[in-house]
């Protein structure tokens, strides 16, 4: 199984703020990496597929970069909705595995 | 509109078993691979199972694999997980996804809360 570590746990900043999230996986996952981030109460929500690839609707604020075992997902400026849950997503072999998680909350 | 709902969540104890459905409508059905992603009060996300377009192709996590079954009805555009042996570590919302185009989850169902407990 592939285990997927996010780092860090929790990043405290401010909207307008530049954010960078890590995600480290056990062995390659070539770029099969997704991006999604979760609001309480709601679904997950797709923002990067493939490691450095937009969702649809997607703001060009969050991008994605990465490639093997370590990726990054950037916020350029945070907005007061980026406040969340971030999880990473490989599928490059199963069982598909989720990382822990990254809490962006306000500073 | 793509959408996906979950039923069959409630509370049952230790031991028994349960089947949760998913509801999908707006998309070609028979032409993705649908999964189901659990998430416990409070937790992560977790990838329970998996099942592809035309049932050939199945997989599940290690904690579920012996104990739940995914299963599709293309006749009917809806996803099934049965549930057995549900243990407290079972309790959790559990989400139905979309394999997309893209080969990512970019639908997800709103979720059914599955509660295990004596």
């Amino acid at each position: 199984e592939i285990v997927l570590t996010q780092s860090p746990a929790t990043l405290s900043l401010s909207p307008g703020e530049r954010a960078t999230l890590s995600c480290r996986a056990s062995q390659s996952v070539s770029n099969y990496l997704a991006w999604y981030q979760q609001k309480p109460g709601q679904a997950p929500r797709l923002l990067v597929y493939d490691a450095s690839n937009r969702a649809t609707g997607i703001p060009a604020r969050f991008s994605g970069s990465g490639s093997g075992t370590d990726f990054t997902l950037t916020i350029s400026s945070l907005e007061p909705e980026d406040f969340a849950f971030y999880y990473c997503q490989q599928r490059s072999n199963w069982p598909i595995t989720f990382g822990p998680g990254t809490k962006v909350d306000i500073k | 509109e793509v959408q996906l709902v979950e039923s069959g969540g409630g509370l049952v104890q230790p031991g028994r078993s349960l089947r949760l459905s998913c509801a999908a409508s707006g998309f070609t059905f028979d032409n993705y691979a649908m999964h189901w992603v659990r998430q416990a009060p409070g937790k992560g996300l977790e990838w329970v199972s998996g099942i592809g377009w035309n049932s050939g192709t199945v997989g599940y996590a290690g904690s579920v694999k012996g104990r739940f079954t995914i299963s599709r009805d293309n006749a009917k555009n809806s996803l099934y997980l049965q549930m057995s042996s549900l243990t407290t570590e079972d309790t959790a919302f559990y989400y139905c996804a979309l394999l997309g185009a893209v080969a990512a989850f970019d639908y997800w169902g709103r979720g059914t809360l599955v509660t295990v407990s004596s």
